[in-house]
């Protein structure tokens, strides 16, 4: 079980919007420490995607969204294209465990 | 432009140990904290380990605790993790990856391409 929950899959038709969640405690999220983003596509590193929850690298497209409230985060994915199916995992650092901790990641599935 | 590569993969048996390495340029490799994080078959993302720039401050997941260790040289601008008393739950693709922080792990902003490491009998 991983200490940042994430749904195992979400799909959408192209060009629709789509949300992945990640909800973690106290220890985590809700302690203050920035939520952050990767997508990982088939048979490649992971790539980050948003960063300190709401930040998006350059080069990333601002149909990548990311948000956060209380002890869970949020990713949004708008204007659903191909190229987006991938494995999206969520990131914070754990005040318990005194390291890095992922979410079990999200498949998203273009329709 | 940032580089990072890994090496050291392969088949080993259970117990048995391998070290990894991860040749990284192309930045200035002290001044950051370097993390492990490996993808298991059919499994996500995990962190393994992370070390701050200099060296002096380690990180550990639970589950390897006390067996992988951690290491940097920074004047060979490589990282290193050198895996003892491995087990097949360690199989998995192990991913370098660059902190934008410097003692403190924050969030990893370049990665490796990945090493492959297989245990089994």
């Amino acid at each position: 079980q991983s200490v940042l929950t994430q749904p195992p899959s979400v799909s959408g038709a192209p060009g629709q919007r789509v949300t992945i969640s990640c909800t973690g405690s106290s220890s985590n999220i809700g302690g203050g420490y920035d939520v952050h983003w990767y997508q990982q596509l088939p048979g490649t590193a992971p790539k980050l995607l948003i960063f300190d929850n709401s930040n998006r690298p350059s080069g990333v497209p601002d149909r990548f969204s990311g948000s956060k409230s209380g002890t869970s985060a949020s990713l949004a994915i708008s204007g659903l294209q191909a190229e987006d199916e991938a494995d999206y995992y969520c990131q914070s650092f754990d005040s318990s465990l005194s390291g890095s901790v992922f979410g079990g990641g999200t498949k998203l599935t273009v329709l | 432009e940032v580089q990072l590569v890994e090496s050291g993969g392969g088949l080993v048996q259970p117990g048995g140990s391998l070290r990894l390495s991860c040749a990284v340029s192309g930045f200035t490799f002290s001044s950051y904290a370097m993390s492990w994080v490996r993808l298991a078959p059919g499994k996500g993302l995990e962190w393994v380990s992370g070390i701050s720039g200099g060296g002096g401050i380690t990180y550990y997941a639970g589950p390897v605790k006390g067996r992988l260790t951690i290491s940097r040289d920074n004047s060979k601008n490589t990282l290193y993790l050198q895996m003892n008393s491995l087990r097949a739950e360690d199989t998995a693709v192990y991913y370098c990856a660059k902190d934008v922080g410097g003692s403190y792990l924050y969030y990893f902003d370049y990665w490796g391409q990945g090493t492959l490491v297989t245990v089994s009998s």
